[in-house]
This record gives structure tokens, C-alpha cells and sequence, in this order.
């Protein structure tokens, strides 16, 4: 089965670019996640989406940060303008019911220069 | 506030040698406590979920228990490929959504 897909999985811009980070989560999942993770804070919560709705956004850091979710089977997490402090691993995790076991993709490494 | 903090940091063991991570956890009722395995350039991949005090649950050599107020991942004769960062998360009823606390993480390293 197909796990989380996120794309790109590596991405390089210069500060004031605007990046869009996406993900297809597993099919029949109806909970989507997005998460941050960096060596200082560990893995932070960004923004859940419930049935295509988004729920809790209260880890989006700032206005430069927007997410979004047209269907149940693809995501963006859009960065403008992008900030070298934005540089870390965006992670996308989705699952099936509450209280059930978020499952990860594989990440999309983000750098600022 | 809820919080997670996990320990130690990192942990380094010969293979064979058994040992326990400790997940110590603050939160206003616990709907769930989950361990993850993260391995260098992948995202957390699922181990297990407990819900509630003594319970307990198994995978090869691993075993996880919780208390009220701690969870351990207990590690039988680890090898090396048990060499994982693993990270416990927990998730509480005073939440409106299905948001995961997560702890910073313990690096385990396994050597032959």
C-alpha cells in the first residue's frame, strides 16, 4: 500500500521565494497533518485538516505561512515570503479516524539561503 | 501546559545489551501515548499507541508500558539495526483536535 507521499523531497531557494510543499495522504484517510521539525524545537504541529477542513492552525507561525487542502487526497503548505529561520524538514502525516496512529511521509528538506 | 520530555537524550549500547527510554508526560487526560521510530532522512514510522495505565503492548523487541504519569520503551537484546531516534508523543482530551505532543526524541545507537 502506498504510504504518505510528500514532494519535492528536497528543496533549495533563496530567501523572498516563494515555496509550495505538497502531500497525498493515504486513501481513505480523513485526517491530514503538517508538521515541522528542527533540532532545537523537535517536531512541531503547523496546521490539521479533518475532512478537508482545516481544524487547528494554531502552529502556523506566521502570515507568510497559508495551507491548504481542495480534496481528500492532496495538500499544500505554501511559504511566501520564504525566511532563512523557515529552513527545516516539513513533515505531512495523515490518518484514519481520532485516536487513531498518524502515519508520516518521508519529508521535504527545506533550505533558505 | 502539556508537555513531553523524553530520556535520556541519547544512548549508546553494545549489541545484546538491554536497556529502557523513559517518556515522562504532563497532560489534562490522556486519549493516547504513542512511540515512533525515526530513522535519518525518513519521517516517524508507527510502533505503538497505549491508552491506559498498565497496559502494555509488544513488537519483537520492544515493549512499551505507561503509568500515569510516564511510559518506558523497553529494548530486549538490541541490534543494530534497532539504531533509530524514537519518539514518544501524547494526546489529550482538553485538545479540540487530534493534535500529538511531541517529545524532543532519544537517539539510540547499537553497536555490534
Amino acid at each position: 500500500d502506498a504510504g504518505v507521499i510528500q514532494s519535492p523531497r528536497h528543496e533549495v531557494t533563496e530567501m523572498g521565494q516563494e515555496v509550495t510543499l505538497r502531500c497525498k495522504p493515504i486513501s481513505g484517510h480523513n485526517s491530514l497533518f503538517w508538521y515541522r521539525q528542527t533540532m532545537m524545537r523537535g517536531l512541531e504541529l503547523l496546521i490539521y485538516f479533518n475532512n478537508n477542513v482545516p481544524i487547528d492552525d494554531s502552529g502556523m507561525p506566521e502570515d507568510r505561512f497559508s495551507a491548504k487542502m481542495p480534496n481528500a487526497s492532496f495538500s499544500t503548505l505554501k511559504i511566501q515570503p520564504s525566511e532563512p529561520r523557515d529552513s527545516a524538514v516539513y513533515f505531512c502525516a495523515s490518518s484514519f479516524e481520532p485516536n487513531q496512529p498518524q502515519h508520516f511521509g518521508d519529508g521535504t528538506r527545506l533550505s533558505i539561503l | 501546559e502539556d508537555q513531553v520530555t523524553q530520556s535520556p537524550e541519547a544512548l549508546r549500547l553494545q549489541e545484546g545489551e538491554s536497556s529502557s527510554l523513559n517518556c515522562s508526560y504532563t497532560v489534562s487526560g490522556l486519549r493516547g501515548l504513542f512511540w515512533y521510530r525515526q530513522d535519518p532522512g525518513k519521517g516517524p514510522e508507527f510502533l505503538f499507541t497505549l491508552y491506559s495505565a498498565g497496559e502494555e503492548k509488544e513488537k519483537e523487541r520492544l515493549k512499551a508500558t505507561l503509568t500515569k504519569k510516564e511510559s518506558f520503551l523497553h529494548i530486549t537484546a538490541p541490534k543494530p539495526e534497532d539504531s533509530a531516534t524514537y519518539l514518544c508523543a501524547v494526546q489529550g482530551v482538553s485538545y479540540n483536535t487530534d493534535k500529538l505532543i511531541f517529545g524532543t526524541g532519544t537517539r539510540l545507537q547499537v553497536f555490534p
